[in-house]
């Protein structure tokens, strides 16, 4: 158990809908960061927070949106979901976004759009 | 564009056996990462290397760095089953000021009897 904690662990939704995956980092860790993995695209850095503060953006779409609260959880908003959003979406954090970190990652949350 | 590339994708292994992993990375960052993921599950850190002619072990797995040729090894020494799972290595986008990571595509490790 990483102590990164991800809610909910499976969703299933429609094509054009909006979900909000829920990341809580590890106590005493600052940055999240939000990864996508797709059996095509792979693993991809989508974003990273930074103790409340957008620090980086990777490979994330308009439609996708995210945000640190004041107690350091993330929530990674997905809007207009097509198909090809279905995929793994883990979060992961870290104490500082120094690089040379080690990154826990959450167990995931799998979305299935149909 | 940054690119992470692993070879094999995939190897099938006898236990007792040795091989290795190879990480090539086009971007000159002195900081690595390697992970593994069991099917179905989270990732799991394994090691980081931060400086050119790291090397670090852990059981039967020992990984090293070279940043000049801008490759790290994974080297798995007389594989058990255990050790079945996907390895994924992984660089800074941003050379290391950030800690936001590429991955490779990752090599599926298959340890058979």
């Amino acid at each position: 158990d990483s102590g990164v904690t991800q809610t909910p662990k499976h969703l299933i939704t429609a094509t054009g809908q909006r979900v909000t995956l829920r990341c809580s980092p590890r106590s005493g860790d600052l940055s999240v960061y939000w990864y996508q993995q797709s059996l095509d695209q792979g693993l991809q850095f989508l974003i990273h927070y930074y103790n409340g503060e957008e620090r980086a953006k990777g490979n994330i779409l308009e439609r996708f949106s995210a945000q640190q609260f004041p107690d350091l959880h993330s929530e990674l908003n997905l809007s207009s979901l097509e198909l090809g959003d279905s995929a793994l979406y883990f979060c992961a954090s870290s104490v500082a976004p120094l690089g040379g970190e080690t990154q826990y990652f959450g167990p995931g949350t799998r979305l299935l759009v149909l | 564009e940054l690119k992470v590339e692993q070879n094999p994708l995939f190897l099938s292994m006898q236990e007792g056996k040795n091989y290795t992993i190879y990480c090539n990375y086009s971007t000159t960052s002195d900081r690595l990462y390697w992970y593994r993921q069991d099917p179905g599950k989270s990732l799991e850190s394994l090691f980081v290397l931060l400086s050119n002619g790291a090397v670090k072990q852990e059981g039967r797995l020992m990984a090293s760095l070279d940043t000049k040729a801008r490759l790290s090894t994974l080297h798995i020494t007389a594989a058990v089953h255990d050790l079945s799972a996907t390895y994924f290595c992984a660089v800074d986008i941003d050379g290391g000021s950030q800690g936001n990571l590429i991955f490779g595509k990752g090599t599926k490790l298959s340890v058979k009897p």
